[in-house]
């Protein structure tokens, strides 16, 4: 059962232009949503969080959207930059006992072309 | 300071053949995560330690899987009697929280490679 899903699967962007990734969830007991930047032979590292609280969350560069009646949010990334190049993933954590884990979307690969 | 490291960073394994993949968390970090992610794909959770104890292996794909965390620091993923389908990155992650999906942080992953 995929509960987060993201798209699109692939996403080339011109530099200096905005990219958008866009998740949608289905269990509405998720109550973070971060977003997850991987480099090849790296691990996730976290780029951005939001709690369904907010509609709206930007650091730097980097915007979350969030619509909780639609159950989407999506990644915005301004004046995007070659080294923006990366594998994006939305996720979803709600509290349970397994240490709220995190439900990942199947990626988005992004390039930004100079 | 010093992240998650994860060793081998590769193997290769013969079919049937038993694997044991480390994880080095950051130290002090109470929470420890293992996932496997596919090629192409985003991670799965497989289990959940909170120091020595493992409170959640819903997500180990069978029981030739098994993980451990014996003094609540390193943890071994074990994986016998390989199959193909086993082939992925798998990754651990730490987390200073009892909450640790509110703030995990990844090691570079173990890339297992089934022949």
């Amino acid at each position: 059962q995929q509960q987060v899903k993201q798209s699109p699967q692939s996403l080339i962007v011109q530099k200096g232009g905005i990219s958008i990734i866009n998740c949608a969830y289905e269990n509405t007991a998720f109550d973070y949503f971060p977003w997850y930047q991987q480099f090849p032979g790296k691990g996730p590292a976290l780029l951005i969080a939001i709690r369904p609280d907010v509609s709206e969350k930007k650091e730097g560069r980097f915007t979350i959207s969030f619509n909780k009646s639609a159950k989407q949010f999506s990644l915005h990334i301004m004046d995007s930059q070659p080294g923006d190049s990366a594998t994006y993933f939305c996720a979803a954590s709600m509290q349970d006992n397994a240490g709220n884990m995190l439900t990942f979307g199947g990626g988005t690969r992004l390039m930004v072309k100079p | 300071g010093a992240g998650v490291s994860q060793s081998p960073r590769y193997k290769v394994a013969k079919r049937g053949q038993d694997v044991a993949l480390r994880c080095d968390p950051i130290s002090g970090h109470v929470s420890l995560f293992w996932y496997q992610q596919a090629l192409g794909q985003g991670p799965e959770f497989l289990t959940y330690f909170q120091n020595e104890a493992q409170l959640d292996k819903s997500g180990l794909p069978s029981d030739r899987f098994f993980a451990e965390r014996p003094e609540g620091s390193v943890s071994t993923l074990k994986i016998q009697r390989t199959q193909q389908e086993d082939s992925a990155v798998y990754l651990c992650a730490s987390s200073p929280l009892v909450a640790g999906g509110y703030e995990q942080y990844f090691g570079p992953g173990t890339r297992l490679t089934v022949t």
